[in-house]
């Protein structure tokens, strides 16, 4: 059964401040998805990744194949940037199947 | 280009009535994919199609729930005789392609579907 963790659960933060947020799946996952959830609960992919790095502006993640680890990082924190954190895992690239972790809640405050 | 449309946004239902959401993927995406967040718990893949197929619905309550998503229309997401517990938010999401090939294709999601059964 896939399985992942987030964490933290919640996060408060100032603006500016470097953010990092981490998810750790079981074995069987091998493709990760983060997900950004506003306060009006619309949901946004931000990034897939299978191996290394990627980066979108301030966004940035990775994945530690090895360690079946990922984080997700935001540099130079913005309060517009305060929404839900979703990472989600499954056996292949695409959607289905996918198991979602808890989520983290990410406040910046100006 | 329009997103993912889902309708109604928001439906209320009494115990025992039917529940239909709708869901027009992006233009060009031929898989539909649906989920269910319920209150205080994190999302929960349910269904996977595309057009006229049903590929994957492990997450799917076995009872009272059904998926289509015809040649022509919308993705529909049927509930019968709804019962409280079926009050969550319901994803729909969509994507070209299946991104088994780790192209790095992404997914888009509707803005919800809020069903509340009182």
């Amino acid at each position: 059964k896939n399985e992942v963790e987030q964490s933290p659960q919640n996060l408060t933060a100032q603006e500016g401040e470097f953010i990092t947020i981490n998810c750790s799946y079981s074995v069987g996952i091998s493709a990760l998805h983060w997900l950004q959830q506003h306060p009006g609960g619309g949901i946004v992919s931000l990034f897939m990744l299978s191996s290394g790095k990627k980066k979108h502006g301030r966004l940035i993640a990775t994945i530690n194949i090895q360690e079946k680890h990922s984080s997700l990082h935001i540099t130079a924190s913005h309060p517009r940037d305060s929404a839900v954190y979703i990472c989600a895992g499954n056996s292949g690239g695409g959607a289905d199947g996918l198991t979602f972790g808890k989520g983290t809640h990410l406040i910046i405050q100006p | 280009n329009a997103g993912v449309m889902q309708n109604p946004r928001h439906l209320v239902r009494r115990r025992g009535q039917e529940a239909r959401l709708r869901c027009s993927p992006m233009k060009g995406h031929s898989h539909v994919y649906w989920y269910r967040q319920l209150p205080e718990e994190g999302l929960k893949f349910m269904v996977y199609l595309q057009k006229e197929n049903i590929i994957d619905e492990s997450g799917m309550p076995k009872e009272r729930f059904s998926a289509e998503f015809p040649k022509e229309g919308p993705s529909i997401l049927r509930i019968q005789q709804v019962v409280r517990g079926d009050s969550a938010a319901y994803f729909c999401a969509s994507s070209p392609n299946l991104a088994g090939d780790y192209s790095g294709n992404t997914i888009y999601f509707g803005e919800g579907s809020w069903l509340t059964v009182v």
